[in-house]
């Protein structure tokens, strides 16, 4: 099974900041990689798929980048309804695998 | 607008079986391949088992293969997972979710998701 890990597991921002999350894959898994966000007691969302596209509806301050075993989420301008838990999910191939999570928190 | 709605969940006892379902409106249901998704109290999310559009195909965690079932019937919009011999670390929410064609494969994704149903399995 492909292992994806997370960093950090939580974090702490201002409104107004830049924010990035990492995504490694234990091997290459090419542009496979959706990003999620999870608020809390709500279902996920997805954000970003295939590592930088845009899903449609999501703000333009998200945006996704990396190939092959790293991949990163950016959120440009953080505010306050970007609480949430973030997670990483490669579909290279199955078991689909997602990360530990990224917890993200206003300052 | 695509909405999915699970149900089924409840508290049952160790060894136990339950059956989920989720109800599916919103696209031509038969086209698309959808998993279940589940995520234990205060963890994080874990894919559980996929099926195609046809219900031809079905996938499977190692975690519950042999004791889990996927199945749809397409003329009612519906999916089923049966779930037998459960165990306490089955005890979580169970998402279901749509893929974005027929068939699970290399570049898919889970969108959107329902809402969840809650399974605990205790004595």
């Amino acid at each position: 099974d492909i292992q994806m890990t997370q960093s950090p597991s939580s974090l702490s921002a201002s409104v107004g900041d830049r924010v990035t999350i990492a995504c490694r894959a234990s091997r290459n898994i090419n542009s496979y990689l959706n990003w999620y966000q999870q608020k809390p007691g709500k279902a996920p969302k997805l954000l970003i798929y295939a590592a930088s596209s845009l899903q449609s509806g999501v703000p333009s301050r998200f945006s996704g980048s990396g190939s092959g075993t790293d991949f990163t989420l950016t959120i440009s301008d953080l505010q306050p309804e970007d609480v949430a838990t973030y997670y990483c999910q490669q579909s290279y191939s199955s078991p689909w695998t997602f990360g530990q999570g990224t917890r993200v928190e206003i300052k | 607008e695509v909405q999915l709605l699970e149900s089924g969940g409840a508290l049952v006892q160790p060894g136990g079986s339950l059956r989920l379902s989720c109800a599916a409106s919103g696209f031509t249901f038969k086209n698309y391949a959808m998993s279940w998704v589940r995520q234990a109290p205060g963890k994080g999310l874990e894919w559980v088992s996929g099926i195609s559009g046809s219900g031809g195909n079905t996938y499977y965690a190692d975690s519950v293969k042999g004791r889990f079932t996927f199945s749809r019937d397409n003329s009612k919009d519906m999916l089923y997972l049966q779930m037998n011999s459960l165990g306490a670390e089955d005890t979580a929410i169970y998402y279901c979710a749509k893929a974005p064609n027929w068939n699970w494969g290399p570049g898919a994704w889970f969108d959107p998701w329902g809402q969840g149903t809650l399974v605990t399995v205790s004595s």
